[in-house]
């Protein structure tokens, strides 16, 4: 496509339930970011996948929280056993090669996660 | 580890005006970029600047332009003749140009400035 696209838009769910997120990013981007934006916070890292694989998950808050990605492209963060401390915005964001140099991070337009 | 500070929680401008919003790093790293963000209500980020640590001009980008003190760690972003489209939240980030090991190139953001712009 032709920019980052995450779904779904917004979320609500109980707590104690587990939630998906997808994020499609730009064709042919092999580097993968996912950030949390909490209320009144910038946005803070969570993993970064090069591929499928995820050389860096130290952002990872909690073992609640895991991520795949698959055929190089589509990623789904999942969160386990949510709580209400997981409310915020998750944003995806690519780029081409391995992130590095001057090549800028494409952001989607976000998940909005409200937790019951 | 690298931050980034953003002092002033919300700014706002007349329109037609100029505004400069402040952003300062920490970081002991000689080699790496910073940028301006933009998010508009609708979320989405928006790349508004960047700047090369190794590059002594400041970048420029049509109505946008930075000051970029690398002795002082300060990076602002100076808005020029406002519109109302520029209304958003601005972030400033901070990325190593360093290789890591694992890898990664993550952002290091400061907590934005809400930006209102007066008609």
């Amino acid at each position: 496509g032709a920019g980052v696209s995450q779904s779904p838009s917004n979320k609500v769910t109980e707590k104690g339930k587990d939630v998906e997120l997808r994020c499609d990013p730009i064709s042919g981007h092999t580097a993968l970011y996912w950030y949390r934006q909490s209320l009144g916070q910038g946005l803070e890292f969570l993993i970064y996948f090069q591929g499928n694989s995820a050389p860096d998950k130290s952002g990872l808050p909690s073992d609640r929280f895991s991520a795949e990605r698959t055929g190089g492209s589509v990623s789904t963060l999942t969160i386990q056993r949510t709580q209400q401390e997981d409310s915020a915005v998750y944003l995806c964001a690519s780029s081409p090669g391995t992130g590095g140099s001057n090549q800028p991070q494409h952001f989607g337009d976000g998940t909005r996660l409200s937790i019951l | 580890a690298q931050t980034v500070t953003q002092s002033q929680p919300e700014m706002s401008v007349q329109e037609a005006e100029t505004v400069t919003l402040s952003c300062t790093y920490d970081t002991s790293e000689s080699d790496y970029y910073l940028f301006w963000y933009k998010q508009p209500p609708s979320r989405q980020m928006i790349l508004v600047i960047r700047q090369e640590a190794y590059k002594q001009q400041n970048a420029t980008e049509n109505r946008f332009s930075v000051n970029f003190q690398k002795a002082a760690k300060s990076f602002s972003l100076k808005i020029s003749d406002s519109q109302l489209g520029d209304a958003a939240m601005y972030f400033c980030a901070y990325r190593s140009n360093y290789f890591s090991g694992a890898g990664s190139y993550q952002l290091t953001f400061g907590k934005g400035t809400k930006l209102s712009v007066i008609p």
